[in-house]
């Protein structure tokens, strides 16, 4: 199976700051790579796919890079709104896996 | 609107078994991939299966094969997961979801809670 290791684990920021989450792969995974937000106690929400791609209705703060094994979602400037756990996937092979998860908490 | 609901979790024994349902709405249900998505209590996300739309096609996790059955029911717009021999570590949030277009995931349910305990 393809691992996916996300860094850092948890992230305290600020609203306003621009905040990177990084997202690794052990093996090529080309751009099949999609991100999520969680808040507790709710289902995860796609943000971006085919590592770039922003979803339908995502704000434009939300933005994704990379190819190959190493990929990164960036958040231009943290909102209130944007207080949660974020997951990297990667769809390249038959057995989906998900990065560990990066929580991002308010400082 | 596209809407996905689960049912069926629920307090069970090791070694036993639990159906899960999953009911769709909104979109038209035969022409998309779906997943089973779990998530034990204060961890991470974990994929347990998917379903080709014609169900021509299953994948499971290495964690779930040979005891748990992924089908579906396109007929009534239904996605189930037959859950033989839990285990403890079974217990968590399964989540229903439609794969986007790839095998990604564009909507989700809310979720059934699943415990496995004695």
């Amino acid at each position: 199976d393809i691992q996916m290791t996300q860094s850092p684990s948890t992230l305290s920021a600020s609203v306003g700051d621009r905040v990177t989450i990084t997202c690794r792969a052990s093996q090529d995974i080309i751009t099949w790579l999609a991100w999520y937000q969680q808040k507790p106690g709710k289902a995860p929400k796609l943000l971006i796919y085919e590592a770039s791609s922003l979803e339908g209705g995502v704000p434009s703060r939300f933005s994704g890079s990379g190819s190959g094994t190493e990929f990164t979602l960036t958040i231009s400037s943290l909102q209130p709104d944007d207080f949660a756990t974020y997951y990297c996937q990667q769809y390249n092979s038959y057995s989906l896996t998900f990065g560990g998860g990066t929580k991002v908490e308010i400082k | 609107q596209v809407q996905l609901v689960e049912s069926g979790g629920g307090l069970v024994k090791p070694g036993g078994s639990l159906r899960l349902s999953c009911a769709a709405s909104g979109f038209t249900f035969s022409n998309y991939y779906m997943s089973w998505i779990r998530q034990a209590p204060g961890k991470g996300l974990e994929w347990v299966s998917y379903i080709s739309s014609t169900s021509s096609s299953m994948y499971y996790a290495d964690s779930v094969k040979g005891r748990f059955t992924i089908s579906r029911d396109n007929a009534k717009n239904s996605l189930y997961l037959q859950m033989n021999s839990l285990r403890a570590e079974d217990t968590a949030v399964y989540y229903c979801a439609r794969h986007q277009g790839t095998q990604n995931f564009d909507y989700w349910g809310q979720g059934t809670l699943v415990t496995v305990s004695s």
